[in-house]
């Protein structure tokens, strides 16, 4: 069965903290997979995607890895800031075109 | 207008009760996608339309939920004989084609009392 897990499922850090969290997925055939950023009381934001060839990804302090061989991707916060307190959500394309949700992280940053 | 929108922001009803979500999508955007996210998950596909047409109605967990983009553009989501498992965020995503980026719009949060 196609599923995304992701973790932590919560994370609290300080400010100025790095953090890296995880996505594990056992979708296959893969398409693609991308890292949304869902603030409370908001709809999901696009941070990164990256397909099958892609190892990293950086968009401003997100970066996002992928080992398509053990299925799992990072996502990686440098110098957190309070505005990134919010849930992050790993999905995963299958070559049906299909997306798989994780469950996502909810990451809180503490002054 | 700039992005998804999506009306009312906050539902409140009675067990039983109708209710109709709406969302307007980013102009000029084809495809149009309903989810449903509860609390600490991630959103719950529940129906894609390519224009005016359903493409993939799966999601749809019963018979009580219909939704509808009679124009091609903006969409309703219509929840018949509401149940309190209905209480949910319920999201809109829109995109220029299938398998592009989907922008998301800010949710209609629904509580079934």
């Amino acid at each position: 069965k196609n599923q995304v897990e992701q973790s932590p499922q919560s994370l609290i850090i300080l400010e100025g903290k790095n953090c890296t969290l995880q996505c594990n997925y056992t979708v296959s055939p893969f398409s693609n997979l991308r890292w949304y950023k869902q603030d409370t009381g908001r709809g999901p934001v696009s941070l990164t995607i990256m397909t099958f060839s892609e190892n990293t990804k950086s968009n401003g302090r997100y970066t996002a890895t992928l080992d398509a061989d053990t299925k799992q991707s990072s996502l990686h916060i440098t110098a957190s800031q309070l505005s990134d307190s919010a849930s992050y959500i790993c999905v995963v394309r299958d070559s049906n075109y299909q997306l798989i949700w994780g469950a996502g992280t909810k990451l809180i940053i503490k002054p | 207008g700039a992005g998804v929108s999506q009306t009312p922001s906050n539902k409140v009803t009675e067990k039983g009760k109708y209710v109709e979500l709406r969302c307007d999508p980013i102009s000029g955007h084809t495809a149009l996608y309903w989810y449903r996210q509860s609390l600490g998950q991630g959103p719950e596909f529940l129906i894609y339309f390519q224009g005016t047409g359903a493409a993939d109605d799966s999601g749809l967990p019963n018979d009580r939920f219909f939704a509808v983009r009679p124009e091609g553009s903006v969409s309703t989501l219509k929840i018949q004989r509401t149940e309190r498992g209905d209480s949910a965020v319920y999201l809109c995503a829109s995109s220029d084609d299938y398998a592009r980026e989907q922008f998301f719009g800010p949710g209609t949060r629904l509580t079934v009392l």
